[in-house]
């Protein structure tokens, strides 16, 4: 069975410039979680999709916004790219909701310059 | 207070010893509780769920506590390739699903 897929694997911007990431779930799991996790720090936990719907957002600025489709696939968004957004993101799919275990997908590494 | 906290180590041990982490989390409402290890510069994978009476895989051992609000792992007999960071993961609803991971504790085991 497939886990959790990503792409791309690696992406370098410029400051200013958009960004769109794409996550695939496990087949069958219907939540979808976006982590930030900058070099040498923890995992902060950016939104939350389950059943089409947004369901919970970090403390993240709106220029981070996401979608997920009704195959339960999800992307994430960035505007207005900073030096800071710098960093691996991973995204986690899990069965239904709240308080099943998460499944990552390998992340996507973003580089902003 | 940090709704989860690890001692974020590192723990230097020997390949053999038995090794113990500790996790506390601030909210009596979290209700589901999970291990991961992160090895470096890759996504966390997840080791076990903690469930009340305790549970083991192998060399691992994970206990809760409820009324002191931590929990705990265990690794026997520590291999070079446990070395590794370990995420401690507290889910709750209050409102809404929320989860929390832990900074980490880093372990070396060393030969």
């Amino acid at each position: 069975e497939a886990g959790v897929t990503q792409s791309p694997t690696h992406l370098i911007k410029t400051r200013g410039q958009q960004v769109t990431l794409r996550c695939s779930p496990i087949s069958g799991h219907t939540s979808v979680y976006w982590y930030q996790q900058a070099l040498g720090l923890g995992l902060q936990f950016l939104l939350w999709y389950d059943e089409g719907e947004e369901r919970n957002r970090g403390n993240f600025p709106p220029r981070f916004s996401g979608r997920q489709f009704p195959n339960y696939s999800s992307e994430l968004n960035v505007n207005a790219l900073e030096l800071e957004d710098s960093a691996l993101y991973l995204c986690a799919s899990s069965l239904r909701t709240g308080l099943y275990e998460q499944y990552f997908g390998p992340g996507t590494r973003l580089t902003v310059t | 207070r940090k709704e989860v906290e690890q001692d974020p180590g590192p723990f230097n041990v020997p390949e053999g010893a038995t090794v113990a982490f500790n996790c506390t989390y601030s909210n009596s409402a979290s209700q589901s509780f999970f291990w991961y290890r992160q090895d470096c510069r890759k996504e966390p994978k997840l080791l076990m769920s903690v469930y009340s009476s305790g549970n083991e895989d192998g060399r691992f051992t994970a206990q809760l506590n409820r009324a002191s609000q931590y929990i705990s792992l265990l690794i026997r007999d520590s291999k070079l390739s446990d070395s590794a960071t370990y995420l401690c993961v507290v889910t709750l609803n209050t409102g809404g699903f929320k989860t929390i991971f832990g900074a980490g504790t880093r372990l070396f085991v060393k030969a």
